[in-house]
């Protein structure tokens, strides 16, 4: 099964601020099948990204997905406060499906 | 608007068998286009995928649970179930039904992909 490494495990930034968040596969993904979520605290996990780079419905332009194969990165252009939550990728490219460990972006 | 909501035993004694379900509502549970999932989520841990299902009854589990899972559904009552045998402590997590995209040609359905809607979500608990 894939894998899947996320780090920093913890990142402190502040309102406006840039955020870049990692997910390493142990193999590679297949067709960059990659997706991102948020997840709020008490809350379920909300899908921000598919397909690597692709916004779901809903979610603002300042989140973008980039990377291919082994290494991808979520962005968050302008830290807004709902935007302090855990955040998980995982791959749809290989079974069984799997989810990274998380990194939590906190003010 | 698609709404998902969990329901079923939210404490369960160890060795003996879990069992949610997961009621649909606001779209069709009979798309060729989507499939039903269970996860769960340890507390403090990542999600953990552990079974689709698609209106066909056509599945995909996760190895790791080692055929202790099972998943069904009711397309008449909108609503799809899961059961989880001989469980333990580490079996103590938040469950989550949620949607995920696929595909059904025919008699065939393929592996879904990412979970693009989730229930709120239901504690479950597994204790003496």
């Amino acid at each position: 099964e894939i894998v899947l490494t996320q780090s920093p495990g913890t990142l402190s930034l502040s309102p406006g601020e840039r955020a870049s968040l990692s997910c390493r596969a142990s193999q590679s993904v297949s067709s960059n099948y990659l997706a991102w979520y948020q997840q709020r605290p008490g809350q379920a996990p909300r899908l921000l990204i598919y397909g690597a780079s692709n916004r779901a419905a809903g979610i603002p332009d300042r989140f973008s997905g980039s990377g291919s194969g082994t290494d991808f990165t979520l962005t968050i252009s302008r830290l807004e406060p709902e935007d302090f939550a855990v955040y998980y990728c995982q791959q749809y490219g290989n079974p069984p499906r799997t989810f990274g460990q998380g990194t939590k972006v906190e003010i | 608007q698609l709404q998902l909501q969990e329901s079923g035993s939210r404490l369960v004694r160890p060795s003996q068998t879990l069992s949610l379900t997961c009621a649909v509502s606001g779209v069709s549970i009979s798309s060729d286009y989507y499939s039903w999932s269970w996860i769960r989520q340890p507390p403090g841990k990542g999600p953990e995928w552990m079974a689709f299902i698609y209106h066909t009854g056509s599945t995909y589990y996760n190895p790791s649970l080692n055929s202790r899972v099972t998943i069904s559904i009711d397309t008449i009552k909108k609503q799809f179930s899961l059961t989880l045998s001989s469980v333990t402590a580490a079996d103590t997590a938040v469950y989550y039904c949620a949607r995920a995209p696929g595909y059904c040609s025919g008699e065939t359905c393929f592996p879904p992909y990412y979970f693009d809607a989730w229930g709120q979500g239901t504690l479950v608990t597994v204790s003496a």
